[in-house]
């Protein structure tokens, strides 16, 4: 079975303070994307990694995809109530294949 | 900014019915999907599309599926004899070949409840 393992499922913190979120496979990638989705809305993507060891950033999140490109986190720096919603990684063995969801991660920023 | 956009955006439907749902893709883009996410759990690959034939299915789109792309612009998913297991959210989405990268562009959803 294709697993993405997304930790943790739930995050509460305070307005100001950094988190990360993971996501993990024991597969091989070429790709690995992140959404983010609203509630009754489709994901929306963020971004899209492909190299091994890469590092992206937009505005205050930045993501990482694994040297082996087996897992990835986002982390966002100084949290804003407006980054509340659910995270998905997703990812692709190939590049015009299937993309795998993991189960998300639903934050919650506290004003 | 080109999307995907999918119709009807709610669909209510009796058991044994037929439905079909629309989407229409990014226009340059060549490949397409259906997802569906049963509320409150994660988003599942149903079906991948490429030049006019079915690439990938997972055991979901079982013989009651299907998709069609009758013109140079729809792509819809049809479900023959729906079940109320089959309430869900049904996404579909669109991806560029030819970049080397899978970038899927999802749609807003269609939201099925079978009654």
């Amino acid at each position: 079975t294709q697993l993405l393992e997304q930790s943790p499922q739930f995050l509460s913190i305070q307005e100001g303070e950094n988190l990360t979120v993971y996501c993990n496979s024991s597969s091989v990638f070429s790709s690995l994307q992140w959404y983010r989705q609203e509630p009754g809305e489709g994901p929306v993507l963020l971004v899209t990694v492909v190299t091994g060891g890469e590092v992206k950033k937009l505005k205050r999140l930045t993501f990482q995809f694994g040297d082996a490109r087996k897992d990835s986190s986002l982390h966002i720096t100084a949290a804003q109530p407006g980054d509340t919603g659910l995270y998905l990684c997703a990812g692709a063995y190939s590049s015009a294949s299937k993309i795998i969801f993991g189960s998300g991660t639903r934050l919650s920023i506290r004003p | 900014e080109p999307e995907v956009t999918q119709t009807p955006s709610h669909q209510v439907t009796q058991m044994g019915q037929e439905v079909i749902l629309r989407c229409v893709p990014i226009s340059n883009h060549l490949y397409f999907y259906w997802y569906r996410q049963i509320l409150g759990q994660k988003v599942e690959f149903l079906v991948s599309f490429y030049n006019n034939e079915i690439s990938e299915k997972s055991e979901i789109f079982d013989d009651q599926f299907s998709v069609e792309r009758p013109d140079g612009s729809n792509f819809t998913l049809k479900i023959r004899s729906t079940k109320l297991e089959d309430s869900a959210m049904y996404f579909c989405a669109s991806s560029a070949l030819g970049t080397g990268v899978t970038e899927a562009f999802f749609g807003q959803g269609t939201r099925l409840t079978v009654v």
